[in-house]
């Protein structure tokens, strides 16, 4: 089993739609939380943290549940430029990063 | 503002050659990591440093080899070329580790054949 495992997608989804993507984790002793996005061809940037409490920031509302191991990444009334890959990463105290495998999210007109 | 930068952008190599890609931060970072990404796949870890002199491996550090004599420079080396070495290999640094953010090359596209 990953370490890190992200909903396999691709999806595609028209303008304006609501999205959710998840993501699993095994390590118990993992301390924090992200998602980055990756534009095709293109170096991962950070899009948001994910913090116990959840967190938002204009469209986008990520949340953690450390009982269950898992993050989700929430999109509202997608754009198209919101066209990507979403990777889930999960660092432990010891700052080792584990990526998970990416979800591609098309946004069609 | 530089940030992270990852020479060369694209390279091909013949099975066995070796090669150095270079990566600098102009951050003042003192993590710095090397991950590769294969197509369709997340960021495996290669090699990571946590400062000037210090070193350890990733996930998959086999076919590679690391320095960090500087806090801004984190060459990673490749020694005798293999096919299944054909990935994206990005560079990162970041301030801490665990709870801050990475900041990513543009990467570096490799093809060995």
């Amino acid at each position: 089993r990953k370490e890190v495992e992200q909903d396999p997608g691709p999806f595609n989804v028209p303008e304006g739609a609501t999205v959710a993507f998840n993501c699993t984790y095994s390590n118990s002793a993992s301390q924090s939380f992200f998602w980055y996005r990756q534009d095709c061809r293109k170096e991962p940037k950070l899009l948001m943290s994910v913090y116990s409490s959840g967190n938002e920031d204009g469209r986008f509302t990520a949340q953690l549940n450390r009982a269950s191991q898992y993050i989700s990444l929430l999109i509202r009334d997608s754009k198209l430029s919101d066209s990507a890959t979403y990777l889930c990463v999960v660092n432990t105290n010891a700052g080792k990063s584990t990526f998970g495998d990416g979800t591609t999210l098309t946004v069609k007109p | 503002n530089a940030g992270v930068t990852q020479t060369p952008k694209f390279r091909i190599l013949k099975i066995g050659q070796s090669m150095t890609l270079q990566c600098a931060q102009d951050m003042n970072h003192n993590y710095m990591y090397w991950y590769r990404q294969d197509p369709g796949m997340g960021l495996k870890l290669i090699y990571y440093s946590v400062g000037a002199g210090i070193t350890d491996k990733g996930e998959v550090p086999n076919g590679y080899n690391v320095s960090r004599s500087t806090t801004e420079d984190f060459p990673l080396r490749l020694e005798l070329a293999a096919p299944s070495q054909t990935s994206v290999y990005f560079c990162a640094s970041s301030y801490l580790t665990g709870n801050t953010e990475a900041f990513f090359g543009q990467g570096t596209r490799l093809t060995v054949v």
